[in-house]
């Protein structure tokens, strides 16, 4: 296993179009969270994931995104009518149940216009 | 509410010198984890290393280690010997339940030759 992979890697769009990102855990993690970064901030918690259930969503969320994990693999992020201030690092991480650290991917930078 | 400071948003150390990062958490629980993670320029968060709140033993991971003052809410990395590929962003994280991890908005921590 090659650690958490995020996609794409970078993302640029108009303000009002709707994205999608994609996040591909540890296959053997049950866990599985997303974060925003901004420039000069630490990761900031958006949701998170335990199998398929999505059990905590961040009131920074507005109703513009959602997130799923089907069949608790992989997980989409998808942000609608995106705004100038959705520009950010959006991360994946994943984790088993069995341990406390977190493995990061890459991330998606969204640049939106 | 939980939250996690780092005063110092940039730090330089001279190549195998020795340099401590500073961060503070305020909390009202009694058992929980504390993170440093490291992300290097355009590259993937990972974890530096971790400490039990219940532990009074202070972490270590080779040239890193932490002094854990529980009663000060205080959680500081040093970084012994510094190498120039310890530059990067430092970020402290506490982990609140089972599952919610909260950042510091980082540090950058630069490496002289």
């Amino acid at each position: 296993d090659t650690g958490v992979s995020q996609d794409p890697r970078h993302k640029i769009t108009k303000r009002g179009q709707n994205v999608t990102f994609r996040c591909d855990p540890i296959s053997e993690h049950n866990r599985l969270y997303w974060y925003r970064q901004t420039l000069g901030q630490g990761p900031e918690f958006l949701t998170y994931f335990q199998n398929e259930a999505q059990l905590e969503k961040s009131r920074l969320l507005s109703d513009r995104f959602s997130a799923e994990r089907p069949k608790g693999s992989f997980s989409t992020l998808e942000i609608q009518r995106t705004e100038q201030g959705d520009s950010a690092m959006y991360l994946c991480a994943s984790s088993s149940s069995k341990e406390t650290e977190q493995y990061f991917g890459p991330g998606t930078r969204l640049t939106v216009t | 509410a939980q939250t996690v400071t780092q005063s110092q948003p940039e730090m330089s150390v001279q190549e195998a010198e020795t340099v401590t990062l500073s961060c503070t958490y305020d909390t009202s629980e009694s058992d929980y984890y504390l993170f440093w993670y490291k992300q290097p320029p355009s590259r993937q968060m990972i974890l530096v290393i971790r400490q039990e709140a219940y532990k009074q033993q202070n972490a270590t991971e080779n040239r890193f280690s932490v002094n854990f003052q529980k009663a000060a809410k205080s959680f500081s990395l040093k970084i012994s010997d510094s190498q120039l590929g310890d530059a990067a962003m430092y970020f402290c994280a506490y982990r609140r339940g089972t599952y919610k991890y909260i950042f510091g908005t980082g540090t950058r921590l630069k490496v002289l030759a």
